[in-house]
């Protein structure tokens, strides 16, 4: 069975500061991982997904995150923040041992970033 | 219309009332999914269906009732509702039913059962 946790259901930064958004998964098999953001009364929008193509993955609106098998995470991280940048993220994987394309999502994690 | 629009976007209805959810998308995908947001608590999968047929039933209590007539519509039929059945539903949709295929979502329907 798969799994994701997100460290930090809440995370603060500054507008002009490094975002880091934690996320590690649990596969039985090779995983595929997917990021997404949320605004507020909206759907979820794909930020950007890890296909076992290149392990540094870069997605919209300036944020990447890296693949990293040896600690099982995929963190999302963005150099710099904007105001417009506060949302709520999710991590998701999917597996080969899913009957299709089933997504696993983390708890989320809300971002709010400070003038 | 694109991407994946859902109707209504707030619903509120009694326990003992019967309404339903529409989704449809624009994208020309096979597989649709019905997902479940509740506060504090993580995204739910609720039903997969892939070219029409239904694929998963993620153990959804019998008072939500999907119905998937083509590959571009998909509803959700609701009946004696409980409180705690009030959150976002979510719809959404992918090219086909691999791994890799990413879902696209829609706007969602806020549901409040009173």
């Amino acid at each position: 069975a798969q799994s994701v946790t997100q460290l930090g259901s809440h995370v603060s930064v500054s507008e002009g500061a490094l975002v880091l958004l934690r996320c590690n998964y649990s596969s039985s098999v090779p995983p595929y991982l997917f990021w997404y953001v949320q605004y507020p009364n909206q759907g979820l929008q794909l930020l950007l997904k890890y296909t076992s193509a290149a392990t540094l993955v870069k997605g919209i609106n300036g944020f990447e995150a890296e693949f990293k098998k040896s600690e099982t995470s995929f963190h999302l991280t963005k150099p710099s923040a904007h105001m417009s940048d506060a949302a709520e993220y999710f991590c998701a994987v999917s597996d080969k041992s899913n009957a299709g394309n089933m997504l696993t999502f983390g708890g989320g994690t809300r971002l709010m970033v400070k003038p | 219309e694109t991407g994946v629009t859902q109707t209504p976007r707030h619903l509120v209805m009694g326990m003992t009332n019967k309404k339903s959810l529409k989704c449809e998308q624009h994208l020309g995908h096979n597989a649709m999914y019905w997902y479940k947001q509740s506060a504090k608590k993580p995204l739910e999968l609720m039903f997969v269906y892939n070219f029409k047929e239904q694929t998963e039933n993620n153990s959804v209590p019998s008072r939500f009732s999907p119905e998937c007539p083509n590959s571009s519509h998909l509803f959700l039929h609701l009946h004696t509702l409980q409180p705690e059945d009030s959150a976002l539903y979510l719809c959404a949709s992918s090219q086909g039913s691999g791994d890799s295929y990413e879902q696209y979502f829609g706007p969602g329907t806020r549901l409040t059962v009173t």
